[in-house]
């Protein structure tokens, strides 16, 4: 299995904190990604890396923050929770040498905002 | 704007059946996945698809790609109750990899 690790692995927070997940591999993967996972809608990405300190925006980025100041770790941020952020958090890593590889997930985060 | 379609949703049949799952997308891309999750887990790949007319086989699960058509299909081949789970496919567009809503397949004894 792909070194990846999701902390915390359950978080229950209030409206208007501020939430920070924290994603780390093993793998020295150069692609890290934070989607979130919600019923009917799949796995909706939310921020990518492409290497350290480069990042950008997924499909569902508002409300959301994120930083790769080392190649192993990978932070989500949300900067002040709703509860429409409740969800479960996946990071996944991929190493894309050649195209077309696969992505790598970790085991998830569920994020109750109450 | 990338956008992939799965259907059906939701699948219930009965062992020993056949059915096929379908994954339309939107645009020109030539590299597809499908991964499963189980209920509560996370979500492991099954199949990596990288141009037209790529096919792929493991056990029951057979997996297609047709570019020109934006589709790829995963038949479902004599059904067992191990198969149930949520199958996604997946669409790679530059940097980034876009998920179906994914289907959830449940096999009946």
């Amino acid at each position: 299995d792909a070194g990846i690790t999701q902390s915390p692995r359950h978080k229950v927070t209030e409206t208007g904190t501020p939430v920070t997940l924290r994603c780390h591999q093993t793998e020295n993967h150069r692609y890290m990604y934070w989607y979130r996972q919600d019923p009917g809608h799949g796995l909706r990405l939310i921020h990518y890396s492409y290497g350290v300190k480069d990042t950008d925006k997924g499909e569902v980025s508002d409300g959301y923050s994120v930083s790769r100041s080392k190649t192993e770790d990978f932070l989500l941020t949300l900067e002040s929770a709703t509860s429409s952020q409740t969800s479960v958090y996946f990071c996944a890593i991929s190493e894309r040498t050649g195209g077309g590889e696969k992505l790598f997930f970790g085991s998830g985060t569920q994020l109750s905002v109450l | 704007e990338l956008k992939v379609e799965q259907n059906p949703l939701f699948l219930s049949m009965q062992e020993g059946k056949n059915y096929t799952i379908y994954c339309n997308y939107s645009t020109t891309s030539d590299r597809l996945y499908w991964y499963r999750q189980d209920p509560g887990k996370s979500l492991e790949s099954l199949f990596v698809l990288l141009s037209n007319g790529a096919v792929k086989q493991e056990g029951r699960l057979m997996a297609s790609l047709d570019t020109k058509a934006r589709l790829s299909t995963l038949h479902i081949t004599a059904a067992v109750h191990d198969l149930s789970a949520t199958y996604f496919c997946a669409v790679e567009e530059g940097f980034k990899t876009i998920f179906g809503a994914g289907t959830r397949l449940f096999v009946k004894a």
